[in-house]
């Protein structure tokens, strides 16, 4: 079953300053990833899914993607408090069917 | 765009009553939908998908008994926790996909029971 871990579990970060965000899995057959953002009394909102290995950049939000090691981060550029919030990243279970989240990661960002 | 209405926002019921939550998706067929708890500690529970053409399958530690789902139509589902009890408390989330396709949630369902 796939497995998804996600560091750090809190990140403090200046207003315009870079947030990073990691995320593992463990299923090698994995084709496909989101992040999503919660914020406080909301449901979460898809914010970036991303397929290849490499870069891919929305705005100020660049997902990156490396399969062989299993990973995949997010990184925000010029950070804004309204990004304050909570971060998951998902990945499909082997069956693919199913949708397996880390526990998150909380990004306070500091005007 | 895609986006998935889920209703009731919120809810407080006493001890040992039932709640129904329901989720509509717009703009896109449903061809699968799983209902989630979001823990306090905001961790995802995974309790049942629900896919067209297959039966409804429930994630250990959850049962059809407890969590009995509807999903008559590629845009509607329903879920009803019963028998509410304080571990039961939480934001139930519906999550909606189309053929293996971005899943998109709705703003949640959050339980409290007194």
């Amino acid at each position: 079953q796939q497995k998804v871990q996600q560091s750090p579990e809190s990140l403090i970060v200046p207003e315009g300053g870079m947030a990073s965000l990691n995320c593992t899995f463990s299923d090698r057959n994995s084709q496909y990833f989101w992040w999503y953002r919660q914020h406080s009394g909301e449901g979460p909102k898809a914010l970036m899914s991303i397929f290849s290995n490499g870069d891919k950049k929305e705005g100020r939000f660049t997902a990156h993607l490396n399969k062989a090691s299993l990973h995949v981060s997010l990184h925000i550029k010029d950070s804004q408090p309204s990004d304050s919030a909570l971060y998951f990243c998902a990945a499909p279970d082997t069956n693919a069917y199913k949708v397996i989240f880390g526990k998150g990661t909380h990004l306070h960002v500091l005007p | 765009g895609a986006l998935v209405y889920q209703y009731p926002r919120r809810t407080i019921c006493k001890s040992g009553t039932s709640m129904r939550m329901e989720c509509q998706a717009v703009g896109f067929q449903a061809t699968s939908v799983a209902w989630y708890r979001q823990s306090p500690q905001k961790t995802f529970e995974l309790i049942a998908l629900s896919t067209v053409n297959s039966a409804i399958k429930y994630e250990q530690n959850f049962t059809q008994e407890k969590f009995p789902i509807s999903h008559p139509n590629l845009s509607f589902s329903s879920m009803t926790v019963l028998n509410a009890y304080l571990e039961d408390r939480g934001l139930y989330l519906c999550g909606a996909r189309r053929d293996g396709g971005q899943l998109y949630f709705g703003e949640g369902s959050k339980l409290t029971v007194l």
